[in-house]
């Protein structure tokens, strides 16, 4: 089946630093590339997809990269917030099901 | 709109003892998911279903089965649960497959003593 690998596993950035968390596939096939923000408690959530026909997607403070040729896509967040702490997680496509990366904790101190 | 109901929020289970995890859909989506948490291994799954009446196997099925007998409920049983079943289970749902954006419930802590 599709292999998802994220890294890194912890991100602890400044408030209004940017952070970036990066994430490889491995099925060629895979069209769709989403990122989902979990917060404490809660389940997983949509902040941003990609498809295949594009290769970056913005969405005010945070965008998408996608390199389809080398598999990999990131997820930039600029002028990080408090707010942004969270567990970040990236998924691929791939047989006709969705596939998790490992997650991403990410921490902005005030 | 309530979006994906899962029930119960947590639950303590003595090894052995057979269980169902609940999972209700409100948004007519035709696939749904089952995922477990651990840490440091994110979310992976155990069982899919892409319409009512079909299912499959995803990552780590072992030790679990599943049933779609309708388009909104989605249950999971674990029918001897041992103490590695010990995680937290999300289930979520896609309007058109993996092409389109899953919804998760607000998981269900399982403890298995």
């Amino acid at each position: 089946g599709e292999n998802v690998e994220q890294h890194p596993s912890t991100l602890s950035v400044q408030e209004g630093d940017s952070a970036v968390i990066k994430c490889t596939y491995s099925d060629s096939a895979s069209n769709y590339f989403p990122w989902y923000k979990q917060e404490l408690g809660k389940g997983p959530q949509l902040i941003i997809d990609i498809r295949s026909n594009v290769g970056e997607k913005k969405d005010q403070r945070i965008a998408v990269t996608l390199n389809k040729t080398a598999k990999h896509f990131s997820l930039h967040i600029t002028e990080t917030q408090p707010e942004d702490s969270a567990v970040y997680f990236c998924a691929s496509e791939g047989f006709n099901k969705f596939y998790f990366g490992s997650g991403t904790k990410l921490n902005v101190k005030p | 709109t309530a979006g994906i109901t899962q029930a119960p929020t947590s639950q303590i289970l003595a090894a052995g003892r057979s269980m169902t995890l609940r999972c209700t859909q409100d948004m007519r989506h035709n696939a749904m998911y089952w995922y477990r948490q651990d840490l440091g291994l994110g979310l992976r799954l155990i069982h899919y279903s892409n319409t009512a009446g079909t299912t499959g196997k995803g990552e780590v099925p072992d030790g679990y089965s599943v049933s779609r007998a309708n388009t909104d409920d989605f249950p999971l049983t674990l029918a001897s649960a041992v103490p590695s079943q010990t995680s937290v289970y999300f289930c979520a749902s896609s309007e058109e497959g993996p092409n389109t954006e899953a919804f998760f419930g607000q998981g269900t802590r399982l403890t298995v003593v």
